[in-house]
């Protein structure tokens, strides 16, 4: 069965602390993904990727770095948490070809609690 | 991101129909997508639009009319397990990044 996973389904960290959220996939897509998930605003794309060492910004890329050194391994980082990214987030992968359906295999995600 | 909007909730009985519209005001993008997300767990994929008009896959179907800028999800013979939250999102032509809206939260009662 065709998976992406992340490392931590929960984690409580400290403001200020530099944090490592890392997300695996089995499916040798070309494509990956990281969203966070808030209440009322749906899911927000914070960083992406086309190819390894590639990385582009999203929509709410502050406070955010990532890290692509393999293919299957995607790394979202928080250089210095802050309360305001206590939140859920959610990585995906998905192939590159053209045409359609196309569509996302998302992990469990990590639930992020920063005090 | 693109601005795409869903009711935030509906609530139905077992055995009902129901229809989660997405209206967007955005164009020329390539797909119209479906995802189902159960409390606590993954978004997962449900259906595709890349053209006009209804797909269906068993009990879900989705719609989408570009000239009327909108889509639509439809959960037919309504079953528990249907409680969820649905969201739609869209992507653009040589561009594999999702736009999702804000999700619906489907509440099926006995």
């Amino acid at each position: 069965d065709v998976k992406v996973t992340q490392s931590s389904r929960y984690l409580v960290k400290r403001t200020g602390e530099k944090v490592f959220l890392e997300c695996v996939q089995d499916m040798d897509h070309e494509n990956m993904f990281w969203y966070r998930q808030d209440p009322g605003l749906g899911l927000r794309l914070i960083y992406f990727s086309y190819d390894v060492k590639m990385k582009e910004k999203g929509d709410i890329p502050e406070g955010y770095s990532v890290s692509r050194e393999k293919k299957e391994r995607f790394s979202l980082i928080l250089e210095s948490a802050s309360t305001n990214q206590t939140s859920m987030y959610l990585c995906a992968s998905s192939r590159a070809s053209p045409g359609a359906p196309y569509g996302y295999t998302f992990g469990s995600g990590t639930r992020l609690t920063v005090v | 991101g693109q601005s795409l909007e869903q009711p935030s909730e509906v609530t139905a009985v077992e055995g009902a129909i129901v229809q989660i519209n997405c209206t967007y005001q955005t164009s020329g993008f390539y797909g119209l997508s479906w995802y189902q997300q159960h409390d606590g767990g993954a978004p997962t994929f449900l259906s595709y639009n890349a053209l006009d008009g209804l797909e269906e896959t068993g009990r879900f179907s989705s719609f989408l009319s570009r000239s009327d800028s909108y889509g639509y999800l439809l959960l037919q013979e309504l079953q528990m397990k249907d409680s969820a939250s649905y969201f739609c999102a869209v992507n653009f032509l040589d561009d594999y990044k999702l736009s999702f809206g804000a999700g619906t939260t489907v509440t099926v009662r006995a």
